[in-house]
C-alpha cells in the first residue's frame, strides 16, 4: 500500500542550483497536486494536473515547473533555487470529487 | 480570488474541553469541503462535506457545512492530548482552466494540555 511516494525526503541546495522532486501514486487517480507548506501559511498550491498531459498554475507557481510524465508521476522542478523556496513540499493525488491523499513530504533547504 | 479562512489560528485547551474550529470560504464553483489533521508529517483525512446541514461524525469529532453562509465547523468533544495537531480545511473549487483544485486555509494549531 504505497499510496503517494515522494523523493527525496530531505535536500539541501545552494542558491542557484536546480533539482527535481519526484512524486508517484499507485491509486490510479487522475488528479495530482504539488503544495508547499511554510510556518503559519497552511498549504499553498504550486501546480496541479487534472489528467495526464495537462498542468495548471496554482497560487504560487513562480520559480517552479512541473511535468506530468504519465498518469502515475508528477514531478516538480526548481530551475534556480532561491532561499525563499526553503519549505516543506507535499505531493498529493485524488480522484474528481473525492478526497486527496498526501505523500510524506520533502524538506528542502536552500542556503 | 479564491479564499479559505480558518479561525482561530491557534488554541490551547485542557483535556476534556470541547473545541470548535471554523472555516469560511469564498471560491468559484464550490464542490466539496474537506477537513484534515496534521501531526508530524502528511495531513490525514477526517471528513468530506458536500451538502448543507448534514453532520458527519467520527467518534468525538463532528463537522457540518453551511453552503448558504459559506462556512464549516469542526467540533471535538472531550479533547485528549492526542488531538494536539494542526487542523486544515480545504475547499474543492473550479480553477481557471475548468478543472478542479483544492485550496487550503492556514490551519488551526490546537494544543491540548494534560
Amino acid at each position: 500500500n504505497a499510496g503517494v511516494t515522494q523523493t527525496p525526503k530531505f535536500q539541501v541546495l545552494k542558491t542557484g542550483q536546480s533539482m527535481t522532486l519526484q512524486c508517484a501514486q499507485d491509486m490510479n487517480h487522475n488528479s495530482m497536486y504539488w503544495y508547499r507548506q511554510d510556518p503559519g501559511m497552511g498549504l499553498r498550491l504550486i501546480y496541479y494536473s487534472a489528467s495526464e498531459g495537462t498542468t495548471d498554475k496554482g497560487e504560487v507557481p513562480n520559480g517552479y515547473n512541473v511535468s506530468r510524465l504519465n498518469k502515475r508521476e508528477f514531478s516538480l522542478r526548481l530551475e534556480s533555487a532561491a532561499p525563499s523556496q526553503t519549505s516543506v513540499y507535499f505531493c498529493a493525488s485524488g480522484g474528481s470529487g473525492n478526497t486527496i491523499y498526501f505523500g510524506e513530504g520533502s524538506w528542502l533547504t536552500v542556503v | 480570488e479564491d479564499k479559505v479562512v480558518q479561525s482561530p489560528l491557534s488554541l490551547v485547551v485542557h483535556e476534556g474541553d470541547t473545541v470548535t474550529l471554523n472555516c469560511s470560504y469564498e471560491v468559484t464553483n464550490f464542490r466539496s469541503l474537506l477537513w484534515y489533521k496534521q501531526e508530524k508529517k502528511a495531513p490525514t483525512f477526517l471528513f468530506m462535506l458536500t451538502s448543507s446541514g448534514i453532520e458527519k461524525k467520527s467518534g468525538r469529532l463532528s463537522s457540518i457545512l453551511d453552503k448558504k453562509e459559506l462556512f464549516s465547523i469542526l467540533n471535538i468533544t472531550a479533547t485528549q492530548t492526542g488531538d494536539s495537531a494542526i487542523y486544515l480545511c480545504a475547499v474543492e473549487a473550479l480553477g481557471a482552466s475548468g478543472t478542479y483544485k483544492y485550496i487550503f486555509g492556514t490551519g488551526t494549531r490546537l494544543k491540548v494540555l494534560a
